[in-house]
């Protein structure tokens, strides 16, 4: 079974310029996560999907950011305009939908590294 | 909010010895889950060991073990028997279990590295 994966696995791009980040969840996995990780800091969440739903975007940094999972399958990340400050790994995962609080556990892609100059 | 402390950024251990890796968390919640990520080198994060906290029974997984306390709001994760593999980093992380939010709340992590 294939594991979550992502793409690209390494960005560099200007300040100002645009990068989408795109994560393939597990098959069959209804929920999808991202998080982020800036350098020498924790892993923050940014927001999960059920299918194609948002069901928490709690974690969105601000409107420069935007997430979408077209069909309930891939889901995209888009950054634009990059800023300095949204270099760091981020990080796909995806999990089964179960109803209710199940601690299901979250299965992680690689990441992207994106680097803004 | 949740958070989660990691007070040790690196750890060392020789091989074959054990080590153990800290983790608090602070929460006003009497349900919940917690989780040990590790994420070797250039590779993707995987989960280790998952603790859910209505059960007294510490999680144990081969090699891997984590002590707990409930009430001290630790959860501390032993490797026995280290080897060169374990080498990675190594993330605790929180998730309610009220219903609400499914996100995971990690830690800052801690560096292992297992000397021959």
């Amino acid at each position: 079974e294939a594991g979550v994966t992502q793409f690209p696995s390494h960005s560099v791009i200007e300040k100002g310029q645009t990068v989408t980040l795109r994560c393939d969840p597990i098959s069959g996995h209804d929920n999808l996560y991202w998080y982020r990780r800036v350098m020498g800091k924790e892993i923050k969440f940014l927001l999960h999907f059920v299918k194609e739903s948002k069901q928490d975007e709690s974690g969105m940094p601000n409107n420069r950011f935007l997430a979408e999972r077209t069909g309930g399958t891939y889901s995209t990340l888009k950054v634009q305009p990059a800023e300095l400050e949204d270099s760091g790994v981020y990080f796909c995962a995806s999990s089964p939908y179960r109803t209710g609080p199940t601690g299901e556990t979250q299965y992680f892609g690689p990441g992207t590294r994106l680097l803004v100059l | 909010a949740q958070t989660v402390t990691q007070s040790q950024p690196e750890m060392s251990v020789q091989e074959a010895e054990t080590v153990t890796l800290s983790c608090t968390y602070d929460t006003s919640e009497s349900d919940y889950y917690l989780f040990w990520y590790k994420q070797p080198p250039s590779r993707q994060m995987i989960l280790v060991i998952r603790q859910e906290a209505y059960k007294q029974q510490n999680a144990t997984e081969n090699r891997f073990s984590v002590n707990f306390q409930k009430a001290a709001k630790s959860f501390s994760l032993k490797i026995s028997d280290s080897q060169l593999g374990d080498a990675a980093m190594y993330f605790c992380a929180y998730r309610s279990a009220s219903g609400g939010s499914e996100k995971l709340v990690f830690g800052k992590g801690t560096k292992l590295t297992v000397n021959p």
